[in-house]
């Protein structure tokens, strides 16, 4: 059972550009979740997602950032005009239930890295 | 509200010698906590996660972790530290919301990076 995928691993982009990260729940999960992680920081969440439908987004940027997990297809978490401080590597977890309910496990993938010139 | 502090941002071994590294945790409800660790340009992996059972929780590589309430405490250790050891190492609570039910947010710690000297 291939655990979450995300690509691509590494991105570069000029600012101004657009960045797009990918990710593919486990298996048999449904629901994802985005963290970002700063440079010497621990993670913060971004945005909790299920097919079709965005749950909680209270840790997304107001503007220029979004996301989306489509009923086919993975995750996609879209920055805008990308600026120097969106650099920073971001986590897609998934999870088959919310938190897996009783324990709140979720399970990490390895990350995208984003570096903004 | 949740929260998580790790006391130390580093912490520096000998091979061979105990680590601990150290947790404090605010919770108004029963927690779930995890301590995950990541090497460097890796993901996150699960050491060990404590949900209200044994306070003395057991996890991979011969890490385990103690849950003190009365310390709102939750410290990470090991007997003897490998060079494999060395990684960053993140305390982690469980976000509760309405209904005391788990939201599937975490709440990570700033780190601490552990170091082994051979």
């Amino acid at each position: 059972n291939a655990g979450v995928m995300q690509n691509p691993r590494h991105l570069v982009r000029r600012r101004g550009q657009e960045a797009r990260l990918r990710c593919s729940p486990m298996k048999g999960h449904s629901h994802v979740y985005w963290y970002r992680q700063l440079p010497e920081e621990g993670l913060k969440f971004m945005v909790y997602l299920q097919k079709e439908n965005i749950i909680d987004e209270s840790g997304m940027p107001k503007e220029r950032f979004s996301a989306e997990f489509p009923k086919e297809g993975p995750s996609i978490l879209r920055i805008q005009q990308v600026v120097r401080g969106d650099s920073a590597a971001y986590f897609c977890a998934s999870s088959p239930r919310r938190g897996e309910l009783a324990t709140g496990e979720l399970f990490f993938g390895e990350g995208s890295r984003l570096t903004v010139l | 509200a949740q929260s998580v502090t790790q006391l130390d941002s580093h912490v520096s071994v000998s091979e061979g010698t105990p680590v601990l590294l150290r947790c404090n945790y605010s919770s108004s409800y029963s927690p779930s906590l995890f301590w995950y660790v990541q090497h460097p340009n890796k993901g996150l992996q699960l050491l060990l996660k404590y949900t209200s059972a044994a306070t003395l929780v057991k996890g991979i590589n011969g890490f385990e972790a103690e849950f003190k309430k009365s310390e709102t405490s939750f410290h990470l250790t090991k007997p003897s530290a490998h060079m494999s050891d060395a990684a960053e190492y993140f305390c982690v609570v469980s976000v509760i919301g309405f209904g005391s039910s788990n939201t599937g947010k975490l709440i990570f710690g700033q780190g601490t990076t552990l170091q082994v000297k051979p």
